[in-house]
């Protein structure tokens, strides 16, 4: 069974102090790795989609990155306006299945 | 940027009774899903949709559950006789045609069964 764990739960950083986010993983043959961004109350937004390790990608102060067993997203300089929950989610090759297995998210909160 | 609609918001409703939870996905997007969050849990997995049929489900989503899209564009999730347990904020999502797996989600309904 596909499985995703995030790690810390909960990150408090001060304006401009940079970090990451971990997300681990494993699946049966990865179609994709998917980043979200949710704020309370609302649905998760896109970010990126990363389909091999050693792939990056990078949005603003955002940068994810994929290895065989996890993923990063890097947060440089954060901004208060980047405090959200950063969803990680993982689609799997077997069965042509389709459905987004997802992590429980960092909830990221920048302090001024 | 065209988005994904849900009505209503927030739907409150009483143990037993059915609901329908509504969805405009953006025009030209061909493939459907509903996931659902129960409060401080992981969003979950409903339902796949497409060419008007089921294309995988959860285990999640029994007898109790339908989706159906009666006329071409609005996309329905039905829970023919609501538990407290269903609870939850329901998601639409969708992927455009020709995209590759991208799923781009609604705002959401949160179903408050009392």
């Amino acid at each position: 069974e596909d499985q995703v764990t995030q790690s810390p739960e909960a990150l408090r950083l001060q304006e401009g102090e940079s970090s990451s986010l971990n997300c681990s993983y494993t699946v049966s043959g990865l179609r994709g790795l998917f980043w979200y961004r949710q704020d309370p109350g609302k649905g998760p937004e896109f970010l990126f989609t990363l389909y091999s390790a050693g792939e990056e990608k990078e949005k603003e102060r955002l940068k994810a990155t994929l290895t065989k067993k996890e993923s990063f997203l890097h947060i440089t300089a954060p901004k208060p306006e980047d405090s959200a929950t950063y969803l990680c989610a993982v689609q799997g090759l077997l069965g042509g299945s389709e459905k987004l297995v997802f992590g429980k998210g960092t909830k990221l909160t920048v302090n001024p | 940027e065209p988005e994904v609609t849900q009505t209503p918001s927030h739907q409150v409703t009483q143990m037993g009774q059915e609901v329908i939870l509504r969805c405009v996905p953006i025009s030209n997007h061909l493939y459907f899903y509903w996931y659902r969050q129960i409060l401080g849990q992981k969003v979950e997995f409903l339902v796949s949709f497409y060419n008007n049929e089921i294309s995988e489900k959860s285990e999640i989503f029994d007898d109790q559950f339908s989706v159906e899209r009666p006329d071409g564009s609005n996309f329905t999730l039905k829970i023919r006789s609501t538990k407290l347990e269903d609870s939850a904020m329901y998601f639409c999502a969708s992927i455009p045609q020709g995209a590759a797996y991208e799923q781009y989600f609604g705002p959401g309904t949160r179903l408050t069964v009392t």
